[in-house]
């Protein structure tokens, strides 16, 4: 069963970029991960897919200013030009053996 | 559109039942997995329970085997989760969300479940 790493917690000024790490167990380094956003008392909302290769595939609606990447076991989520909004719980997802898997969140502070 | 609503959440004593419902539109229900995640208010979220298109296949969470069930009616455009057994630490909101394709791309707004006497 794969385990998700993610830092407890980040923050960045508005207006600038914060680039949030999501990283793979040991033997798991090629698994696709998805990103999801959760505000401040709503539900999770799906941001994106980010596949080993670097390739990413956003939700309808997500602002260009979201993007994606991948190093290795690691998969990035990249937030440009931070606004007020962008202030929330951010959770990596990944699947293996019909089982899903959650990282434990990054609440992410926009100062 | 795509939609997905639960229902059924409430308070229920230690040891008691309780069936929510997920009501989805807007795409070929019987197309795709559905699946139950759970949140501990101020916690993270956790996988619970997943069926596959046909509702041939379920998995679940180690911590509500054996407890909670997984189904589905594809007719009805709806899956259920029926929880018996429940503890103090099955309190949490309930989501349910779809995957389209290889992870979660769809949530519904959650249902809040309440273990107490």
């Amino acid at each position: 069963q794969p385990v998700l790493t993610q830092s407890s917690s980040a923050s960045a000024s508005l207006g600038s970029s914060v680039k949030l790490t999501c990283t793979l167990s040991s033997g798991h380094s090629s698994y696709i991960i998805a990103w999801h956003q959760q505000q401040p008392g709503k539900a999770p909302r799906y941001l994106m897919k980010v596949e080993g290769s670097g390739s990413y595939n956003k939700g309808r609606g997500v602002p260009d200013r979201f993007s994606g990447s991948s190093s290795g076991a690691d998969r990035y989520l990249t937030i440009s030009n931070l606004q007020s909004e962008d202030e929330a719980d951010y959770y990596c997802e990944t699947w293996d053996s019909n089982s899903g898997v959650f990282g434990g969140g990054t609440k992410l502070t926009v100062l | 559109e795509v939609q997905v609503v639960e229902s059924g959440g409430g308070l229920v004593q230690p040891g008691g039942s309780l069936r929510l419902s997920c009501a989805a539109s807007g795409f070929t229900f019987s197309t795709y997995w559905m699946n139950w995640v759970r949140q501990v208010p101020g916690k993270g979220l956790v996988w619970v329970s997943r069926i596959n298109s046909d509702g041939t296949s379920t998995t679940y969470a180690d911590s509500v085997k054996g407890r909670f069930t997984i189904s589905r009616d594809n007719a009805k455009n709806t899956v259920y989760l029926q929880m018996n057994s429940l503890r103090a630490e099955d309190t949490a909101v309930y989501y349910c969300a779809m995957i389209v394709s290889r992870t979660i791309d769809y949530w519904g707004q959650g249902t809040l479940v309440t273990v107490s006497s």
